[in-house]
């Protein structure tokens, strides 16, 4: 059985950057996608990029390009999320999900609150 | 502005059926890339329903159907349920946005 743990909740100042780890266990990591998928308060789910450690590099919307670096460690079965230049329209739970390599999302993290205010 | 959309909301009484519709272009799911459903109860994570336009996810009740036609997609749920009540998104891929994207969500509220 896959499971995938995320890094708990975070606090941030506006301007700084944060990094969300997400551990997947019961499966070949290096052969999922590993999806990055946010809901801001009262909104609905928005697919921020993802990676596919067997190809190395990661793919990313358009909305965020610039902004989001996605990376995988191999040997400790980890995504990571790094947003930089944080704002208040930031603050949302942070979803990882790992799935086939057409980014279909078969298992979720618990989801990571990033909180931005001053 | 979601390029899949979806009404914002469906409801039914209990034992109806509802259906969801996901609605793309040409760059979508017109282009033939596959549909897939998840549902979102209350403060919880998503969960896969519906992968690959039609085949439901390991221990999702027969009660749930996917199709695709065109450029949209459709969910429906027979028999409601008040535990079905859940916002539910749609998701494929967009090749003029090389990347991912999520309908705008629709919420189910069984009367």
């Amino acid at each position: 059985q896959v499971l995938v743990v995320q890094s708990g909740a975070e606090v941030k100042k506006p301007g700084s950057s944060v990094k969300v780890s997400c551990k997947t266990s019961g499966g070949v990591f290096s052969n999922f996608a590993t999806s990055w998928v946010r809901q801001a308060p009262g909104q609905g789910l928005e697919w921020m990029g993802g990676i596919i450690p067997i190809f190395g590099t990661g793919h990313y919307a358009q909305n965020f390009q610039g902004r989001v670096t996605i990376t995988a460690d191999e040997s400790t079965s980890t995504a990571f999320m790094e947003l930089t230049s944080l704002r208040s329209e930031d603050t949302a739970v942070y979803y990882c999900a790992a799935g086939d390599v057409n980014w279909r999302m078969d298992y979720w993290g618990q989801g990571t609150l990033v909180t931005v205010s001053s | 502005q979601s390029v899949l959309t979806q009404p914002p909301s469906v409801s039914g009484a209990p034992g109806q059926r509802v259906t969801i519709s996901c609605t793309g272009s040409s760059s979508n799911i017109g282009a033939g890339y596959d549909v897939h459903w998840y549902q979102v109860l209350p403060g919880t994570a998503p969960k896969l329903l519906i992968y690959g336009n039609n085949n439901r996810a390991s221990g999702v009740p027969e009660r749930f159907s996917g199709s695709k036609s065109g450029t949209s997609a459709s969910l429906a749920i027979s028999g409601l349920q008040a535990e079905d009540e859940a916002d539910f998104y749609c998701q494929t891929y967009d090749s003029s946005l090389s990347g991912s994207v999520f309908g705008g969500g629709t919420k189910l509220t069984v009367l």
